[in-house]
């Protein structure tokens, strides 16, 4: 019931073209569903994030898709570019927990030029 | 968005010694932080929670002996490793609020 599960493990796109990472979960009390983008070396760092009250969230080219009744959500990335190359994870959290994460596998994308 | 912070960056020790990792918030106050632990091309995995004015709670596995955490202030954890192992060498990563520190790499010899 903790579990997250991502896809794909891996992911190529080209330049210019969409990148989509999925993920679905089964705890129906995680309210708040975050994305990370992470560089080799560094910590992750918040991309966007979304609450079960919206179905999408825009920020510049990065979009949650969410939909509640399948209990799956999933990260589009427009005009995917070279420096988007990274390792992406979904995670999933219940608000009264601190910010507790329950994460996904991750995704590691990469952009071909 | 908010800022967390780490030191050192990466260490290097010898086996048998003891190292300390200082996660801070530097803009917000933590009761509550998270203690990471990532090996190469895996995900995150939860060793601690940290928590400001009482003990540590830890993840099935994690021996809290060998890991050792303080919640000294409401904007500093430390996880201190000690008695380390070339096993315990890895990324360590602490987290507070949904925002991540920029990890410390830990190589032991």
């Amino acid at each position: 019931q903790q579990q997250v599960k991502q896809s794909p493990q891996s992911l190529i796109v080209q330049k210019g073209g969409i990148s989509i990472i999925n993920c679905a979960y089964e705890n129906t009390a995680f309210d708040y569903f975050p994305w990370y983008q992470q560089f080799p070396g560094k910590g992750p760092a918040l991309l966007i994030a979304i609450r079960p009250d919206v179905s999408e969230k825009k920020e510049g080219r990065f979009t949650i898709s969410f939909n509640k009744s399948a209990k799956q959500f999933s990260l589009h990335i427009m005009d995917s570019q070279p420096g988007d190359s990274a390792t992406y994870f979904c995670a999933a959290s219940r608000m009264d927990s601190n910010y507790q994460l329950i994460w996904g596998a991750g995704t590691k994308l990469i952009i071909k030029p | 968005g908010a800022v967390v912070s780490q030191h050192p960056s990466w260490v290097i020790c010898k086996s048998g010694t003891s190292v300390k990792i200082e996660c801070r918030s530097l803009d917000f106050q933590a009761t509550t932080m998270f203690w990471y632990r990532q090996f190469p091309k895996q995900s995150l995995m939860l060793m601690a929670t940290s928590n400001e004015g009482s003990k540590a709670t830890y993840e099935q596995g994690v021996e809290k002996d060998k890991f050792l955490i303080n919640h000294a202030s409401l904007t500093l954890s430390t996880l201190t490793v000690t008695s380390a192992h070339p096993e315990d060498s890895s990324f360590y990563i602490c987290s507070a609020r949904g925002f991540f520190g920029p990890g410390t790499r830990l190589t032991v010899l």
